[in-house]
């Protein structure tokens, strides 16, 4: 089972700025399958990045994803306020189980 | 726009049963393959099972082989999961959710429904 540790545990910013989040995988994820979330409070996980780095249907560019073999990063140029919430990283390699990191929470600073 | 919709949760005592349903709209419902994931405060997310596009093909995680069965009706564009020998540590908010693409490899999770709540306690 691949292990997938995501720093930092928390994230301290304000609106506008960069934000950088990192998810390490305990060995290679193969074809660069990682997907990236955002959960907000009281809702569902949202899909944002899958492949490492493709972004999904309808979420802004000022997210992107990059990354390739055991690290992995996601980038938010400029923060909004509906950004502050949690990230989950996600590999879904050739076989399960799937796993996910154990997220980053986004706050304002 | 592609849509899932929970039911079936709620408070269970140990060693007991329930069953999960999920309901689809919006999508090709019989293309797809179909997921079960849970999450607790303290583990986070878990990956607990999926279903392929005709229900031929079923995978589980670790601990919740043989006491969870997935299942589905395409007739009826509803997942099941029944859930047996249930323990404190099933007790989670359950969401069902799409595979992010018909082809086989594409295990991300797209969209997601609202979740369930399942408690097990005495």
């Amino acid at each position: 089972e691949i292990v997938l540790t995501q720093a930092p545990g928390t994230l301290s910013l304000s609106p506008g700025e960069r934000a950088t989040l990192s998810c390490r995988a305990s060995q290679s994820v193969s074809s660069n399958f990682l997907a990236w979330y955002r959960q907000k409070v009281g809702q569902a996980p949202r899909l944002l990045i899958y492949g490492a780095s493709i972004r999904a249907s309808g979420i802004p560019d000022r997210f992107s994803g990059s990354g390739s073999g055991t690290d992995f990063t996601l980038t938010i140029s400029r923060l909004e306020p509906e950004d502050f919430a949690v990230y989950y990283c996600q590999q879904y390699g050739s076989s399960p189980p799937w796993t996910f990191g154990q997220g980053t929470k986004v706050e304002i600073k | 726009e592609p849509q899932l919709v929970e039911s079936g949760g709620g408070l269970v005592q140990p060693g007991g049963s329930l069953r999960l349903s999920c309901e689809a709209s919006g999508f090709m419902f019989s293309a797809y393959w179909i997921h079960w994931l849970r999450q607790t405060p303290g583990k986070g997310l878990m990956w607990v099972s999926r279903i392929n596009d005709d229900g031929t093909t079923t995978n589980y995680g670790d601990s919740v082989k043989g006491r969870f069965t997935i299942s589905r009706d395409n007739a009826k564009n509803i997942v099941y999961l029944q859930m047996n020998s249930l323990g404190g540590d099933d007790t989670a908010m359950y969401y069902c959710a799409r595979s992010g693409n018909t082809y086989y490899g594409a295990n991300w999770f797209d969209p997601w429904g609202q979740g369930t709540q399942v408690t097990v306690s005495s």
